[in-house]
């Protein structure tokens, strides 16, 4: 049982360039999200999906798209990559729906560089 | 921003001493997690407190809610080196959304 799995782990991108983040869970679980953390800023929501076929901004959307392909997989896509974006990338999910149950379960981070 | 703060930033002890830390917050709650991160990984959960409870306990771990205050702390027992780890407080509103705090950096010291 993997949980959250996130790939790449490290990646370096030139200001402009585009990558997509994956993302996928295996514990059945309808919601799930995107994250930023930045030194000294915590974890900051960038989109989440709130169940399959559904997707909302964050706190921090500009500059992102994603994709809920499926109810496992949830795609983070940077179209044109700016130094800004730089930073540790986290995916998590949820079985959300009920109180209580927003306990997130998270994968371990994805370390972009734009130089 | 409805992001949570907490206090101190970082925290030094010895291993065995008790390590307690502050969350405080902006708005309205209907319930308050811990997370624990160790170094280059991803968030745990550690503990849940809803809106309506004042004190949770789980293992050596004592959560307390003051929502007159806005305010939350995390006491670790009798810590071991292996507590060594960021840990964060989340405030969930009404739109299900957790909202984060910037973490405290807690080292023991063994």
């Amino acid at each position: 049982n993997a949980g959250v799995t996130q790939t790449p782990k490290f990646q370096v991108l030139k200001t402009g360039q585009s990558m997509t983040l994956q993302c996928a869970q295996d514990m059945n679980h309808n919601s799930m999200y995107w994250y930023r953390q930045d030194p000294g800023m915590g974890l900051r929501l960038i989109y989440y999906s709130a169940s399959e076929g559904t997707t909302d901004k964050g706190e921090v959307p500009n500059g992102y798209n994603v994709s809920r392909l499926n109810k496992r997989e949830f795609s983070l896509r940077l179209e044109s990559a700016a130094p800004s974006q730089t930073s540790v990338y986290f995916c998590a999910s949820s079985e959300q729906g009920t109180l209580a149950k927003n306990i997130q379960y998270f994968g371990a981070g994805t370390r972009l560089s734009v130089l | 921003s409805q992001q949570g703060e907490e206090d101190p930033q970082a925290l030094s002890i010895q291993e065995g001493e008790n390590a307690t830390m502050n969350c405080s917050y902006k708005t309205s709650i209907n319930n308050l997690q811990w997370y624990r991160q160790n170094s280059g990984r991803g968030l745990v959960h550690l503990i849940l407190i809803r809106s309506n409870e004042r004190e949770k306990h789980s293992g050596r771990l004592r959560v307390t809610l003051d929502t007159s205050k806005k305010s939350s702390s995390l006491l670790i027992t009798a810590s071991r080196a292996a507590d060594t780890a960021s840990y964060f407080c989340a405030t969930e509103s009404q739109a299900n959304n957790l909202f984060f705090g910037t973490g405290t950096r807690l080292t023991v010291i063994p």
